[in-house]
């Protein structure tokens, strides 16, 4: 079965570093989002991408982050000078259309950790 | 706002059945209900949706109330696996990114 993966799974960084968080979606889908999880939180919704620009953004999603699509097959995240409150779980998701009747595929999420 | 309200824990025992109820009151006629599960340190997971009619599929059903205002989610046989957050969610409109609340915490005991 077809999955989204992530990579790093856990990514240590110094507080003021920029970091990329990487995604390849399901190889098909058309749609993919970033959403994150601080400790013991609610699961936000970050930023959706469709046809190489953004679709969606949150008030999280601020100056200090982008997204990219490089290629044909990966997804980034790219937070250009990380905050202590920045560490997180990111999942990356994918689907296959717009449409509140699709699902959303997620990744195993990346681990963030800013000292 | 999650705009669906939804009991901060249950419990269940192994290979019973398991009624994860859902309140979205003020539901528009062309949300639909999605529901996604979290098992412990890993992403969401789609478990079903539906708009009026009741859904099954492998994972589980989706009872939808007449009136819309309420949705249940069935699993009808609970295994340990199935230990997760389950969250109950609106979508509609011209937005497809998913308003996580804080969603319903399964325990399964064998």
């Amino acid at each position: 079965e077809p999955e989204v993966t992530q990579t790093p799974s856990h990514q240590v960084t110094q507080m003021g570093q920029e970091v990329i968080l990487r995604c390849v979606p399901i190889s098909n889908h058309l749609y993919f989002y970033w959403y994150r999880q601080i400790l013991g939180q609610k699961v936000e919704f970050l930023v959706s991408f469709y046809n190489n620009e953004i679709s969606e953004k949150s008030e999280i999603f601020d100056d200090q982050f982008s997204v990219e699509r490089p290629d044909g097959s990966n997804f980034t995240l790219k937070i250009r000078s990380t905050k202590l409150e920045d560490s997180a779980m990111y999942f990356c998701a994918s689907s296959g259309d717009r449409g509140t009747y699709n699902e959303q595929f997620f990744g195993p999420g990346t681990r963030l950790t800013v000292l | 706002d999650a705009k669906t309200t939804q009991p901060n824990s249950m419990e269940s025992n192994e290979e019973e059945p398991v009624h994860l109820p859902c309140n979205h009151s003020t539901i528009s006629g062309t949300d639909y209900i999605h529901w996604y599960r979290q098992l412990p340190s890993q992403g969401p997971e789609y478990v079903i949706h539906g708009l009026t009619s009741n859904v099954n599929n492998r994972m589980a059903s989706l009872a939808i109330a007449e009136d819309r205002k309420s949705s249940t989610l069935i699993l009808h046989r609970a295994t340990l696996r199935d230990a997760a957050v389950y969250y109950c969610i609106r979508m509609g409109g011209a937005t497809n990114k998913l308003i996580f609340g804080t969603g319903t915490l399964l325990a399964v005991q064998p």
